[in-house]
């Protein structure tokens, strides 16, 4: 079992949809959970950074951390053919050992 | 404020030869780290390195090597380039070390035949 499980879609989905993208983990040491967005030959861009459970949103973008589930989630409102891209998960922590885990990522695109 | 910059950003080398990779952290960053991105593995870390310190090290083999100068910037070597070794090389790097924030150059795509 990867440490990390994201369903890397394709999604599409028509201009302004709520898009919902998510990653599970296993491992309950994981303290940083973070969204990247890469576009098509480019570098990952960090998008949102989140240390506790809960929610936190930025703009149109909300990261929702649910620790007991081992169960994150980004959510896209609003989305725009500007958003299409590939969306990755990442967790990490430090405990003796560092250990820093992309997920596969997730194709979206928006439709226009 | 500038970016992480990499070089170079293609690279096309044969089996047997040896390669480096240059960053450029952004200004004040003093964290930089390595990742080696393929279609089939995704993202998997290189290593880390802090105040010229390696600080961690991913699951690579030794060819795989890197270092920070006192000024920030970082190289990454490979040595004895193997046809696998063909992927994106991301560099990345942090205010500080074992965060989750980084911030991604645009990479070097290195291609071995």
């Amino acid at each position: 079992q990867k440490e990390v499980e994201q369903d890397p879609g394709p999604l599409s989905v028509p201009e302004g949809a709520i898009v919902s993208l998510n990653c599970t983990y296993s491992n309950s040491a994981f303290q940083y959970f973070m969204w990247y967005r890469q576009y098509s030959r480019k570098g990952p861009e960090l998008l949102m950074y989140t240390y506790s459970s809960g929610n936190k949103e930025d703009g149109r973008f909300t990261a929702q951390v649910d620790k007991s589930s081992k169960y994150i989630s980004l959510f896209i409102r609003d989305s725009q053919p500007s958003d299409s891209a590939t969306y990755l998960c990442a967790m990490s922590y430090i405990s003796g050992t560092y250990k820093y885990i992309f997920g596969t990522g997730t194709r979206l695109k928006v439709l226009a | 404020k500038a970016g992480v910059t990499q070089t170079p950003r293609y690279l096309i080398k044969t089996r047997g030869q040896q390669v480096t990779l240059s960053c450029s952290p952004i200004s004040g960053h003093r964290s930089v780290s390595w990742y080696q991105q393929t279609p089939g593995q995704g993202l998997q870390f290189l290593f880390e390195y802090f105040s010229e310190t390696q600080r961690n090290k991913g699951n690579f083999p030794g060819r795989f090597s890197g270092r920070q100068f006192s000024n920030s910037r970082s190289e990454m070597n490979v040595s004895t380039l193997e046809l696998g070794d063909s992927a994106l090389y991301l560099c990345a790097s942090s205010p500080t070390v074992n965060t989750g924030e980084l911030f991604f150059g645009e990479g070097s795509r290195l291609t071995v035949l």
